[in-house]
């Protein structure tokens, strides 16, 4: 039982280039969220999926784009990254919205 | 929209020493969570207080939501190095949104 897991660890892009970070978690869980971390403004929504087949934007979703593939993963794109998108960008699950989230260990980010 | 504001921003105590953490809201709270995260990694969740009054314990991490104060605690007694991190607090507001956290630092 792996919990959420995250790849890339670690990415460094040029300004423009496009990636995709994964995230799959293997509990079950309904509801998976992309969040960002940066220092002194604590973690931030950039977009949710409540279901399978559903996804909302969050806090700040400007420049991302999501893909539930399946209930098990939740993928979130850059299409041109850009240095404010610099940050460590972590995914969470949980069974339903309104209860505890677990998260993965974090993708590092930076944009040059 | 709601907001988190915790406080302090950051915190250096000498081992065994208690210290508490404040996590105040802008609105209601209907539900608070509290999460730690170590340097480098996700966070851990640690607890959830859904009612006013509500305590709860985690080892030696003892949380209280405070619903008229729109406030919640978070209280360690006899910290240890391993109580080092960063501490958030979370709450539903139709999504779940973070407090900005508290850097705890602990002297052995």
């Amino acid at each position: 039982n792996a919990g959420v897991t995250q790849t890339p660890k670690f990415q460094v892009l040029k300004t423009g280039q496009s990636m995709t970070l994964q995230c799959a978690q293997d509990m079950n869980h309904n509801s998976m969220y992309w969040y960002r971390q940066d220092p002194g403004m604590g973690l931030r929504l950039i977009y949710y999926s409540a279901s399978e087949g559903t996804t909302d934007k969050g806090e700040v979703p400007n420049g991302y784009n999501v893909s539930r593939l399946n209930k098990r993963e939740f993928s979130l794109r850059l299409e041109s990254a850009a240095p404010s998108q610099t940050s460590v960008y972590f995914c969470a699950s949980s069974s339903q919205t309104a209860i505890e989230q677990y998260f993965g260990p974090g993708t590092r980010l930076t944009v040059t | 929209s709601q907001e988190l504001e915790q406080s302090p921003q950051s915190l250096i105590v000498q081992e065994g020493k208690n210290l508490t953490i404040n996590c105040t809201s802008s609105k209601t709270l209907y539900g608070l969570y509290w999460y730690k995260q170590k340097y480098g990694e996700g966070l851990i969740f640690l607890m959830m207080l859904q009612k006013g009054g509500e305590e709860k314990s985690h080892e030696k991490i003892t949380a209280k939501l405070d619903e008229k104060k729109q406030q919640s605690s978070l209280h360690i007694t006899a910290s240890q190095p391993s109580h080092a991190g960063i501490y958030l607090c979370g709450a539903m507001g139709g999504k779940l949104i973070f407090g900005q956290g508290t850097e705890l630092s602990v002297k052995p």
